[in-house]
């Protein structure tokens, strides 16, 4: 089945530690961007790429990384530097402008202790 | 500087009757508008959108109204049921971009 898959479901980090979320695509899509849930704040753009070895920060990328080696892989690193990290992550692919809709994963729930 | 508004944090509506969930936002440059499902836990689907050079779109009992004046849109679900309790997000996005700026969404409930 086509879809998006992202790894791991649920995470616990110590706080200092960097950590990477995994976010295949099956789908064939050329672009993917990574956006952070938190209680009544919406979704936020974190960082997307809208072509392989290519990406742009989005809105909150302070303390975050990412790359777009294969097509269908976008990895987030969540660093130290990122003051505030636990949250819900969700990582999406898009076919291009012509529709607009992005397709989500299920996300991935990371909790610093 | 929050560009996408949803004023109601949450909703409530009897089985059978309409939703009518809002959206209001500040960039007129805004040209493609979405409204996406989310349950606990799961990532967000896509349910409706609606272009600016519309003013309406459905897709069953799906629909959505776009007031370019008023910066506005709204989703209508008719009847509305159990299975629809969930947060519903919109969205817009610019004519030069490819990024979706979301709403801080509506929790909707659905009783019977």
């Amino acid at each position: 089945d086509g879809g998006i898959t992202q790894s791991p479901k649920y995470l616990f980090r110590k706080e200092g530690q960097n950590v990477t979320l995994s976010c295949e695509q099956n789908l064939n899509h050329d672009a993917m961007y990574w956006y952070r849930q938190d209680p009544g704040q919406g979704l936020r753009l974190i960082y997307y790429s809208q072509i392989v070895n290519d990406f742009q920060k989005g809105d909150i990328a302070e303390g975050y990384s990412v790359s777009r080696e294969k097509k269908e892989s976008f990895p987030l690193t969540v660093t130290s530097a990122q003051k505030n990290p636990t949250a819900f992550y969700l990582c999406a692919s898009s076919p291009g402008r012509i529709t607009g809709e992005l397709f989500f994963g299920e996300g991935s729930r990371l909790t610093v202790l | 500087d929050q560009q996408v508004k949803q004023n109601s944090p949450s909703l409530s509506v009897q089985e059978g009757r309409i939703s009518i969930l809002n959206c209001d936002y500040t960039n007129s440059m805004f040209d493609y508008f979405l409204w996406y499902k989310k349950y606990p836990a799961e990532g967000p689907t896509f349910l409706i959108s609606i272009s600016s050079i519309k003013d309406k779109n459905e897709d069953g009992r799906f629909t959505v109204f776009l007031n370019k004046s008023a910066k506005h849109l709204s989703l209508h679900i008719v009847p509305s049921q159990p299975g629809d309790s969930a947060v519903y997000f919109c969205a817009a996005r610019g004519p030069n971009t490819d990024k979706l700026i979301f709403g801080t969404g509506t929790r909707l409930q659905v009783f019977p």
